[in-house]
């Protein structure tokens, strides 16, 4: 499964727009990138996910190079409900075996 | 409908006594996942299962942890003769189906402590 790094803390301002970045140099070819948040006492929730090019749903952008190796996920306009941990998972198509890491660690200030 | 639930919330036991956690997963979700969680840290896999059949076992720490589902729903996990390296709290998640393009919707979580 491929690893995947990211940074570990970001702080940021009410109404910025946050991108953290996840790095997965040896990403497959069948595999897909999905981000989780994660509030503190609370299980991982299901933000985005996609397999090249960009997607964007009602909560967040998720950014796909062409070589796949790296992808962005982009908040807009963050308010103090999102800050939480953000986690970019990278996994294989059966199994679904989720590999989490660190995750990144996103504290918006008023 | 309902979410994933698990039972109980919280636990607290004594070093050398067994535990068994519990996870009901959402109606007609094929897979169901348990993951760990230490203070501070990242997700830690588990185990994971397609219907009733625990194809990868892989991340389950010792012998002494063991996990069973049946009629595709109910899962639960045991951990014989608790130790203080095992407190944490255990996540569990369901989805669909057992890729990883289907979002796993996970539960609150029980937060063992072992005394």
């Amino acid at each position: 499964l491929a690893k995947t790094t990211q940074p570990i803390s970001m702080d940021s301002y009410e109404g910025q727009e946050v991108n953290i970045t996840c790095s997965h140099n040896n990403i497959a070819t069948n595999d897909y990138i999905t981000w989780y948040q994660q509030f503190p006492s609370q299980g991982p929730r299901f933000i985005i996910q996609g397999y090249k090019t960009k997607v964007t749903n009602e909560v967040a952008s998720l950014f796909i190079p062409a070589d796949r190796k790296s992808s962005t996920l982009s908040l807009p306009r963050v308010s103090l409900s999102d800050t939480a941990v953000y986690y970019c998972l990278v996994g294989a198509n059966q199994g679904g075996k989720l590999i989490f890491g660190q995750g990144t660690e996103l504290s918006v200030k008023p | 409908g309902a979410g994933v639930s698990q039972s109980p919330s919280n636990k607290v036991t004594e070093k050398g006594k067994d535990v068994e956690l519990r996870c009901d997963p959402i109606s007609g979700h094929t897979a169901l996942y348990w993951y760990r969680q230490r203070l501070g840290q990242g997700l830690e896999f588990l185990i994971y299962f397609q219907g009733n059949s625990a194809p990868d076992k892989s991340g389950l720490p010792s012998d002494r942890f063991s996990a069973e589902r049946t009629g595709e729903s109910v899962s639960t996990l045991t951990i014989q003769r608790t130790q203080q390296e095992d407190s944490a709290v255990y996540l569990c998640a369901s989805s669909l189906a057992a890729n990883s393009y289907n979002e796993q919707f996970f539960g609150p979580g029980t937060r063992l402590t072992v005394l």
